[in-house]
């Protein structure tokens, strides 16, 4: 299995919502990550986490907040995000022959 | 000035044409060097990944690093309509214990039958 996979490939959600992002990845990578890409924009880091530990929060408000319950497994969990908050969420892994990407969750707050 | 720098195009070529992409960076510590294509609402694609000058081939794609001049390149071979896309430049560096991805802003290429 060489790949991230990432839930879900859509959501659309109020701003007085909570909700999750899930990443899954069985390929034993142990540095996993999360990043923002708006449109027409290179993917922006959020969350590093390393070992199952995180190890760089690039300063990203509150109201994101990153899980990893194990290995394989990272949550982003949302609650009250705003209409600029909207788009493309994508979350990656690293081994030692680069960075393998998701395919993201399209994300749009009402 | 950018650490990563990379003309956002578009670039618009015809089918069959030999594609050039470049990108341009100011940092030395700068240690592994990447080539992503991103199609359009889809995660990037990890296309080549090198870490030492010279030139690296696989199939159509030819990537090319000097250090030197701190200069990168991606070049496409017998370019196909499905090369239509984003390309983006990334090049990592060590972050306290981790490493972080420092990306240029893309290219977009069209591939015209």
């Amino acid at each position: 299995d060489t790949e991230v996979t990432q839930t879900p490939k859509h959501l659309v959600m109020g701003m007085t919502n909570k909700k999750s992002l899930k990443c899954e990845q069985h390929m034993g990578h142990r540095a996993m990550y999360w990043y923002k890409q708006k449109a027409k924009k290179p993917p922006e880091l959020m969350f590093v986490y390393s070992y199952e530990k995180l190890s760089i929060n690039e300063s990203v408000p509150s109201r994101f907040s990153p899980e990893c319950p194990n290995s394989s497994l990272l949550n982003l969990h949302l609650h009250a995000l705003q209409p600029e908050d909207s788009a493309l969420y994508l979350c990656a892994s690293r081994q030692p022959g680069g960075y393998t990407f998701g395919s993201g969750t399209r994300l749009t707050v009402v | 000035q950018k650490e990563v720098e990379q003309d956002p195009g578009p670039l618009s070529v015809p089918e069959g044409a030999i594609v050039s992409l470049n990108c341009t960076y100011s940092n030395s510590a700068f240690q592994y060097f990447m080539w992503y294509r991103q199609y359009s609402r889809k995660g990037p694609e990890l296309l080549m990944y090198t870490y030492s000058s010279g030139n690296k081939e696989d199939g159509r794609f030819t990537a090319q690093v000097d250090k030197s001049s701190k200069y990168i390149s991606l070049f496409i071979r017998d370019s196909q309509p499905s090369d239509s896309a984003t390309y983006l430049c990334a090049m990592s560096i060590n972050a306290g214990n981790n490493r972080k991805l420092i990306w240029g802003l893309g290219t977009s290429l069209a591939v015209n039958p």
